[in-house]
């Protein structure tokens, strides 16, 4: 049972426009919600996230949208650049003592 | 400060043996998780360690087991080595305070190969 998916396994796109990645969530106990990219070779690294009681979070190039009566979060990057070409997973959790949840993950391109 | 460091970065092992993998925290960190990242697929959770003690687990069998030590560094063990263990992986870090155990500093990692 998936708790955090991101149905888009790739995503292309041209350098300079805006890059889109989506996550689903289907448990209403999430509250906080996080982004992280992850290059070959390297853990994952923290890029953005976003309280529930929250539904924008912006930080440089990156925003975080969050719609909690769709259970869908989004993440802007704009203008995407080519060392933006990663891995991104969506990842969620209940701000307590508990674990956070990755998606799948989606491997965005971003072609000069 | 120092990062998040695990060790042995590869490993082979064959099917039915034992392999314990190891992670320093980052430093002034208090928490531990430990996540199994399969070809394709994002990191499951199998366990975290909170002051020495385990403070959760996912879905993964008994053979998987952990200690955390009190310099905050830890181990995962698996026992019983299955060709479905082989994956990547991942110790993380974080610090748990108050309410709130958000942000997850990683290691890059050992990927774990079983023949």
């Amino acid at each position: 049972d998936q708790q955090v998916k991101q149905n888009s396994p790739s995503l292309s796109v041209q350098e300079g426009r805006i890059s889109i990645l989506n996550c689903d969530y289907t448990n209403s106990m999430f509250d906080y919600f996080l982004w992280y990219k992850k290059y070959p070779a390297e853990g994952p690294t923290f890029l953005i996230s976003i309280s529930s009681i929250k539904d924008k979070n912006e930080d440089g190039r990156f925003t975080v949208f969050l719609n909690k009566s769709a259970k869908h979060l989004s993440l802007h990057i704009v203008p995407s650049q080519p060392g933006d070409s990663a891995v991104y997973f969506c990842a969620a959790t209940k701000t307590s003592y508990d674990k956070v949840i990755f998606g799948p993950g989606t491997s965005l391109s971003v072609i000069p | 400060e120092t990062g998040v460091t695990q060790s042995p970065t590869h490993l082979i092992k064959t099917r039915g043996q034992q392999v314990t993998l190891r992670c320093s925290s980052q430093s002034g960190h208090n928490t531990v998780s430990w996540y199994q990242q399969a070809l394709g697929q994002g990191p499951q959770f199998i366990f975290q360690y909170y002051r020495e003690e385990e403070n959760g687990r996912g879905n993964f069998p008994p053979r998987f087991s952990g200690l955390q030590f009190p310099n905050y560094s830890s181990e995962l063990n698996v026992n019983a080595l299955e060709l479905d263990d082989s994956a990547l992986y991942l110790c993380a870090s974080s610090l748990l305070s108050g309410l709130t155990n958000e942000k997850l500093f990683f290691g890059s990692g050992t990927q774990l190969s079983v023949l």
